[in-house]
């Protein structure tokens, strides 16, 4: 079955604990994506890569790291969490051309 | 910098009656996505509109898009209670790497 997958889904963690929340894809998709979700702000775009090796950022960059060492994997990392991080995040994968975004099922972060 | 804006933010209709969801955005954009979400869940993909004057539809749902005026548009017929979701719609620049989307309509059917 074709699908993005994120892990954890749900993590409470305390400001300044480095976190990693990894997301994975089985469609050997070129691109991904990270996107968070607020309430009233919508979803709004982290960072992206369109193959292993290159990333670039979206909107709201800060704060957030990631890297693409390989194809299947785009893992996002927050080396420094702070309460503002406190989100709903959601990995996204597509072929190059971008024509069909794959969402991941979210990743429910909680920064105390 | 690219905005998309939707309206209405709310929706509440009633079973079999027709509605159009707007997004506009702001400049200029390579392509539109329409995307639905139920609430707790992930985003499911609708519909991808790539030129002006593009029109897909798939069950109730049809959309548009309209290039020069720089607006999308998501229009539902004779509504049934299976459709109550949250749409967004989404610009694509940047070849489509950045997506920028709008603040979502929440569409509540009522049977």
């Amino acid at each position: 079955e074709a699908q993005v997958t994120q892990n954890p889904r749900y993590l409470i963690t305390v400001t300044g604990k480095k976190l990693t929340v990894t997301c994975s894809q089985n469609m050997n998709h070129e691109y991904m994506s990270w996107y968070r979700q607020d309430p009233g702000l919508g979803l709004r775009q982290i960072y992206y890569s369109m193959n292993v090796e290159v990333t670039d950022k979206g909107d709201v960059p800060e704060g957030y790291k990631v890297s693409r060492k390989e194809k299947r994997n785009f893992p996002l990392i927050l080396e420094s969490p702070s309460p503002n991080q406190t989100s709903l995040y959601f990995c996204a994968s597509s072929t190059r051309q971008g024509l069909e975004q794959y969402f991941g099922p979210g990743t429910r972060l909680t920064v105390t | 910098e690219l905005k998309v804006e939707q309206n209405p933010l709310f929706l509440s209709m009633q079973e079999g009656k027709n509605y159009t969801i707007y997004c506009n955005y702001s400049t200029t954009s390579d392509r539109l996505y329409w995307y639905r979400q139920d609430p707790g869940k992930s985003l499911e993909s609708l519909f991808v509109l790539l030129s002006n004057g593009a029109v897909k539809q798939e069950g109730r749902l049809m959309a548009s898009l309209d290039t020069k005026a720089r607006l999308s548009t998501l229009h539902i017929t004779a509504a049934v209670h299976d459709l109550s979701a949250t749409y967004f719609c989404a610009a694509g620049h940047n070849a489509g790497n950045m997506l920028t989307f709008g603040g979502g309509t929440r569409l509540m059917v009522k049977p």
